[in-house]
């Protein structure tokens, strides 16, 4: 059963479509984020939500925007795609608990969503 | 600008030997470190981690050694098998950051690590 899921596992799209990748975690967990893995195979942190309440948000262009409808989903909405935008994204979850700082907790992490823009 | 690094971008090991990855950091706030070890078409797993308070931190036939001082760590693995063949990410966290950094993993951009029988 997996763990954290996210759909679609690869996504063909054309430049100027808005499309949106879904990720659920069947962990408990409370905190979930968005990543990018672009060309250089960097992993960089998108968005992050606590309890549904948006904790981190990176320089993104406002084209790309989450939602989170409960603790267990954290969808991904991207509007009017570019070029650029292909790459590997990546959500994962993690629990925040009383006296262990939210920085410290593991991430688990999807098997990803590859995105390629034409 | 890149505050974490993993330089080299591949290492191969023979089955049995020692294998070790390294990384480095920029970023003096940092106060903990992770591995995470990463399969083809699959997501980055955990598999290590180390506080700024220590200095190495081991886990069966993986140790993680920080040298805060020099900002390097390295993952030793040993003895290395098949089955560790993978790509190995180095991350960074700063627990004591307030704001946006809260929770927030930066990641280096990797090492794929070949393990030959």
């Amino acid at each position: 059963d997996t763990a954290v899921s996210q759909t679609p596992k690869y996504l063909v799209t054309q430049m100027g479509n808005d499309k949106s990748i879904k990720c659920e975690q069947n962990l408990g967990h409370d905190t979930m984020y968005w990543y990018k893995q672009d060309s250089k195979k960097f992993l960089k942190i998108m968005f992050s939500y606590n309890n549904k309440e948006l904790i981190i948000n990176e320089t993104v262009p406002n084209r790309f925007s989450p939602k989170s409808p409960d603790k267990a989903h954290l969808n991904l909405h991207i509007n009017s795609l570019e070029l650029g935008d292909s790459a590997v994204y990546f959500c994962a979850s993690s629990q925040a608990s009383s006296g262990r700082p939210l920085a410290k907790n593991i991430q688990y992490f999807g098997a990803g969503t590859r995105l390629s823009v034409l | 600008d890149q505050q974490v690094k993993q330089n080299s971008p591949s290492l191969s090991v023979q089955e049995g030997r020692i294998s070790i990855l390294n990384c480095d950091y920029t970023n003096s706030m940092f106060d903990y470190f992770l591995w995470y070890k990463k399969y083809p078409a699959e997501g980055p797993t955990f598999l290590i981690s180390i506080s700024s308070i220590k200095d190495k931190n081991e886990d069966g036939r993986f140790t993680v050694f920080l040298n805060k001082s020099a900002k390097h760590l390295s993952l030793h693995i040993v003895p290395s098998q098949p089955g560790d063949s993978a790509v190995y990410f180095c991350a960074a966290s700063a627990f004591n950051a307030g704001g946006t950094s809260y929770g927030k993993l930066t990641f280096g951009q990797g090492t794929i690590l070949t393990v030959h029988p």
